[in-house]
């Protein structure tokens, strides 16, 4: 069955760097884009970034351009997001999840992580 | 950048009513593109129905979507116990958005 397992909760002090990885399995792993969703606590969902696992340039929301990096591995289908300089407001769960369609980055979420607690507090 | 705005912030209904969400886009766009979650407490979303691919396997169809342009709605044809949550729209025409949310709460 498709799983999307991702790494345990976070503690960082402000200004410090967060790296949450997400391992997929049960489907062929560079078949299906993958993003990243965040969501403050009580807030809403806000999409963060895509990856096409199977190559090219990930992309990402304009609020986080310059802090965020997505990488892939393909040996581990692992994903990977690394958020750098981080302040109180990226105090979040950060959900990795699959787009429905392969080789699609126009479907909706079929698939998603079951979240990953960053707090920022110094 | 399309923008979603949910209403009502919070519904409150009793089991067996039927629940009517909506949601508007700033933009007109294709309800191809539109998809509806649904989020429980300490869980992550699970897509519930959309334009691409109707409802997924294992969703009741007592959940049904519809609408056109800038005006899309979510009905709960009777409301179970455990459909009492938190209720999101997306859009993936145009990057990705989501709606604010509405809250489904038992009266």
């Amino acid at each position: 069955q498709v799983q999307l397992m991702q790494s345990g909760a976070e503690v960082k002090k402000p200004g410090a760097s967060v790296k949450v990885s997400c391992k997929a399995s049960g489907y062929t792993f560079t078949s299906h884009y993958i993003h990243w969703v965040r969501q403050a606590p009580g807030q809403g969902l806000e999409w963060v970034a895509i990856i096409n696992p199977s190559g090219g340039s990930p992309s990402y929301a304009q609020n986080f351009q310059g802090r965020i990096t997505v990488t892939r591995d393909t040996s581990t289908n692992t994903i990977y997001m690394e958020v750098s300089r981080l302040t109180s407001e990226d105090t979040a769960v950060y959900y990795c999840a699959r787009e429905a369609k392969i080789s699609s980055a126009y479907s909706p979420f079929d698939y998603w992580g079951q979240g990953t607690l960053v707090t920022v507090s110094s | 950048e399309i923008v979603l705005t949910q209403s009502p912030g919070t519904l409150s209904l009793s089991p067996g009513e039927r629940a009517t969400l909506s949601c508007r886009a700033s933009q007109r766009m294709s309800s191809a593109y539109l998809a509806w979650y649904q989020q429980k407490p300490g869980q992550a979303p699970r897509l519930l129905i959309s334009g691409a691919l109707d409802r997924p396997p294992g969703i009741p169809d007592r959940f049904s979507a519809r609408g056109s342009g800038t005006d899309f709605t979510l009905t709960i044809a009777r409301l179970e116990p455990e459909d009492f949550a938190v209720y999101y729209c997306q859009q993936y025409g145009t990057s990705w958005t989501f709606g604010q949310g509405t809250k489904v709460e038992i009266k």
